[in-house]
């Protein structure tokens, strides 16, 4: 079993959707969470970073985490074409070592 | 706004040959991560510098992977020989001491012929 689990997709939604991405995870001891948005042969750029649990809002996104069930999420509102990307969940107890899912590609339709 | 820079950006090597990948962090992060994406996959880690030393290269295949930063700026990934493989994206990344966030930088697409 893979540290952290994420759905690779792809999804696609309509132009204006919610989007929501998740990732589980099986280590407890994970402490940060952070979401990526990777566009195709580009390096990943940091999209919400969140320490522990609740929620955390920046713009159209919202991170979500969840350590009882070791589960975050990210919330795309109003989601646009220029959103279509490989969205990538990370985690880190502390140690500045970073555990990364698979990614979900996201295709959002005009 | 600093970026991570890397070079090249695109390389195409046949099997057995050397490849080398340079990376130039933001200025003032002490700490330089080199990571490997197969398609379809999430980065994983192959070394982890703070400034000149070697932090973490448990996962660095050394018996053909070299990681160096001389001066404890830039950085080079070797590999020698590639093997087909390794093809993948080979992304650099840089963090502030005492910060979670790192940044990366545009990575280098390698495919091994």
């Amino acid at each position: 079993q893979k540290e952290v689990e994420q759905d690779p997709g792809p999804l696609s939604v309509p132009e204006g959707a919610i989007v929501s991405l998740n990732c589980t995870y099986s280590n407890s001891a994970f402490q940060y969470f952070m979401w990526y948005r990777q566009y195709s042969r580009k390096g990943p750029e940091l999209l919400m970073y969140t320490y522990s649990s609740g929620n955390k809002e920046d713009g159209r996104f919202t991170a979500q985490v969840d350590k009882s069930s070791k589960y975050i999420s990210l919330f795309i509102r109003d989601s646009q074409p220029s959103d279509s990307a490989t969205y990538l969940c990370a985690m880190s107890t502390g140690t500045y070592k970073y555990i990364f899912g698979t990614g979900t590609r996201l295709k959002v339709l005009a | 706004e600093a970026e991570v820079a890397q070079s090249p950006r695109y390389k195409i090597t046949e099997k057995s040959q050397a490849v080398a990948f340079w990376c130039d962090p933001i200025s003032g992060h002490a700490t330089l991560y080199w990571y490997r994406q197969i398609l379809g996959q999430g980065p994983e880690l192959l070394v982890q510098f703070q400034d000149e030393s070697v932090v973490d290269d448990s996962q660095l295949p050394k018996d053909r992977f070299s990681a160096e930063r001389l001066k404890g700026v830039d950085s080079t990934l070797k590999i020698q020989p590639a093997e087909l493989g390794d093809s993948a994206m080979y992304l650099c990344a840089s963090r502030f001491s005492g910060k979670e966030t790192q940044y990366f930088g545009p990575g280098t697409r390698l495919l091994v012929l």
